[in-house]
């Protein structure tokens, strides 16, 4: 069984530019969440997705983060325009059920500079 | 909101046993998590505890006390590959959003 795969594996971009990130749940699993390890910090939870629909969005840092599960399968977050502090890496996570354990992706390590 | 705190780096020999210990403070509580994760990999899930008490799998093993908000992760029989960072996360009562602990790089030595 394939795990959770996020493309790219890195990305380097300007300040002002714009990033899509890309992840694909492991098949099957409804709940797809996204989190954030800024540098020297510790992962944060950003959203919750229940298959296309946004369940919990409580930690997007702000209006520049967007969204979206499209389907209800794979997922894409877009930065825009990006900022030097967006910089870190993006872990995308699923699972069957909420309760259930996650299974993390590798992350795309961000680079605003 | 959650406060989770756990040691930054542990060191500890090949063979030898080493205890990972994870306090946290928090307004919900409906588990808590251990995590490994290699550099530059995916954190891959090692132990789930939502009651007191221990939980073993092999060489690790996971205890949990609500009642003191403390968990720990032991690792016995420590081999080189062991090195890594070990990550603690609880997971809210009326959410399922996980909050982390910022990890603990333990470093196996011959």
């Amino acid at each position: 069984e394939a795990g959770v795969t996020q493309f790219p594996s890195h990305s380097v971009i300007e300040k002002g530019q714009t990033v899509t990130l890309r992840c694909d749940p492991i098949s099957g699993h409804d709940n797809l969440y996204w989190y954030r390890r800024v540098m020297g910090k510790e992962i944060k939870f950003l959203l919750h997705f229940v298959k296309e629909s946004k369940q919990d969005e409580s930690g997007m840092p702000n209006n520049r983060f967007l969204a979206e599960r499209t389907g209800g399968t794979y997922s894409t977050l877009k930065v825009q325009p990006a900022e030097l502090e967006d910089s870190g890496v993006y872990f995308c996570a699923s699972s069957q059920i909420p309760q259930g354990s996650r299974f993390f992706g590798p992350g795309t390590r961000l680079t605003v500079t | 909101g959650q406060n989770i705190d756990q040691p930054t780096e542990m060191t500890a020999t090949e063979g030898a046993i080493v205890q990972i210990n994870c306090t946290y403070q928090t307004s919900g509580f409906n588990g808590l998590f251990w995590y490994q994760q290699h550099a530059g990999e995916a954190p891959t899930f090692l132990s789930y505890n939502v009651l007191d008490g221990l939980e073993e799998k092999g060489r690790f093993s996971s205890f949990l006390s609500r009642s003191k908000g403390y968990s720990y992760l032991l690792l016995k029989e420590l081999q080189m590959k062991d090195s890594a960072s070990y990550l603690c996360a609880v997971r809210g009562f009326n959410d399922y959003k996980l909050s982390f602990g910022a990890g603990t790089t333990v470093t196996v030595r011959a």
